[in-house]
């Protein structure tokens, strides 16, 4: 069975700084895809930024880009110049065949 | 144009209760999945309709879970006989393809959180 695991229950940084935010997977398919979601407070979970396995250039969205490692079954998220509004919960999933599996995700604060 | 709508967004129920939960997806998408997700946690797959057929149901925990889509659009979760580990918030999202055979990006709900006394 497929699982993701993000191993960072809570992140901080710097407004207008730099983080990045981890998630492994296991999988034995070589065509799948991979999300990252964002849950503000609301509780309306937003697409950030997606990629396809069978791609080798990693997906970049404005201040969003990923570091996709097949190999490795790595897929972490970058946000680059932090902003107050990008604090929320973060959430890695991985899909083939439609549903999403999700990892427990990674609570992302911003400071001021 | 809209997005996927739920109601109601907050739902208490005595143990014992039954409730239905309900969804609207984006206009002419295919496909709807339900999800469930509890306090801290990520969100886990419920069921899969594609148009009016439900495809999977691999993730309704017991039988006490019931799903619908009978005209293709709105679907309706119920939970009869509800305990109190069906807290949890539930979300639904929409996607325009059909989802065994392509992958699009699934569109959120606000989803409903149930409270069960």
């Amino acid at each position: 069975a497929q699982t993701v695991t993000q191993s960072q229950p809570e992140m901080s940084v710097q407004e207008a700084e730099t983080v990045t935010l981890s998630c492994t997977y296991d999988t034995s398919e070589s065509d799948y895809y991979l999300f990252w979601y964002k849950q503000p407070p609301s509780r309306q979970m937003i697409l950030v930024i997606r990629q396809e396995a069978y791609k080798q250039q990693n997906a970049t969205e404005n201040r969003f880009s990923v570091n996709f490692q097949k190999a490795a079954k790595s897929f972490s998220l970058k946000i680059s110049d932090s902003q107050l509004g990008d604090a929320a919960m973060y959430f890695c999933a991985y899909s083939k065949g439609g549903k999403l599996i999700f990892g427990q995700g990674t609570e992302l604060s911003v400071k001021p | 144009g809209a997005g996927v709508s739920q109601s109601p967004r907050y739902k208490v129920a005595k143990r014992g209760q039954d409730v239905a939960l309900r969804c609207d997806p984006i206009s002419g998408h295919v496909s709807l999945f339900w999800y469930q997700q509890a306090l801290g946690q990520g969100p886990e797959f419920l069921t899969y309709f594609q148009n009016e057929a439900q495809l999977d149901k691999s993730g309704l925990p017991s039988d006490r879970f019931f799903a619908e889509r009978p005209e293709g659009s709105v679907s309706t979760l119920k939970i009869q006989r509800t305990q109190q580990e069906d807290s949890a918030v539930y979300l639904c999202a929409s996607s325009p393809v059909i989802a065994f055979f392509q992958q699009e990006t699934q569109y959120f709900g606000p989803g409903t959180r149930l409270l069960v006394l």
